[in-house]
């Protein structure tokens, strides 16, 4: 399949490490990038390369990749994370661009 | 500092064309390594992509809308602007549509990304 599967929600009181997952198959061949969308706002890509920290990222923005699934993890979890969060990749064919459904993270 | 942002009309109506422009200022879509793309999400629901140009004209779509979909670069205007037509548009169409850099190794939208996007349009479909 060239989806990818992400958890609707994830919950976490502040100080907390939240994790979000993103599966797929594709996962094992390309490269995954995620972005954080604030209500009425752009996405902003957070993570790219599956580990790599964009300019101007905090430090508690850190990603992962492991066979089939990739996961963003926030260390110290602050209010202003609250946020919708997207992994985005490449099919298996590689000739479309793929986004995760989603996953609202709220700070308790 | 690169900005992007999209133009168009604030209705369309079932069954007639959705028609979109996206103005890049600070700088030119005629650049290696970078495509142009239009991304969309309907109120309250997750992204979805529907294709990216290269500035030599190579297109990309997505497969579940490629029979409708639309992406060129505006050179007759400038070398800063490209454009989405999007054909019989129903109420499943209403979204905010995004245009966006998105950064990838010509003739390959492998291990691309997006890493500018305008603010967004909301183009209601509405009798």
């Amino acid at each position: 399949s060239d989806e990818l599967t992400q958890p609707p929600s994830v919950s976490v009181s502040p100080g907390q490490t939240a994790r979000i997952t993103c599966s797929g198959d594709a996962l094992s061949k390309h490269y995954s990038y995620w972005y954080q969308q604030k209500p009425g706002q752009a996405p902003l890509m957070v993570i790219h390369i599956d580990t790599e920290r964009p300019s101007g990222i905090p430090e508690r923005f850190s990603g992962s990749s492991s066979g089939t699934t990739v996961t963003l993890t926030i260390s110290g979890v602050q209010a202003e994370d609250e946020a919708d969060y997207y992994c985005q990749s490449t099919d298996n064919s590689g000739t479309s661009v793929v986004f995760g459904g989603g996953t609202r993270l709220t700070v308790l | 500092q690169l900005r992007l942002q999209e133009s168009g009309p604030g209705l369309v109506r079932p069954s007639e064309t959705l028609s979109l422009n996206c103005v890049v200022s600070s700088g030119t879509i005629i650049r290696s390594n970078y495509y142009w793309g239009w991304i969309r999400q309907p109120p309250g629901k997750g992204l979805e992509w529907l294709g990216s140009v290269y500035f030599r004209g190579d297109t990309y779509y997505n497969p579940s809308l490629k029979s409708r979909v639309t992406i060129s670069l505006d050179t007759s205007k400038s070398e800063t602007q490209f454009s989405l037509r999007l054909t019989s548009v129903t109420a499943a169409d209403t979204a905010v549509y995004f245009c966006a850099r998105h950064r990838g190794d010509p003739g390959t939208i492998v291990d691309s990304f997006f890493d500018y996007w305008g603010q967004g349009t909301l183009v209601p479909v509405s009798s």
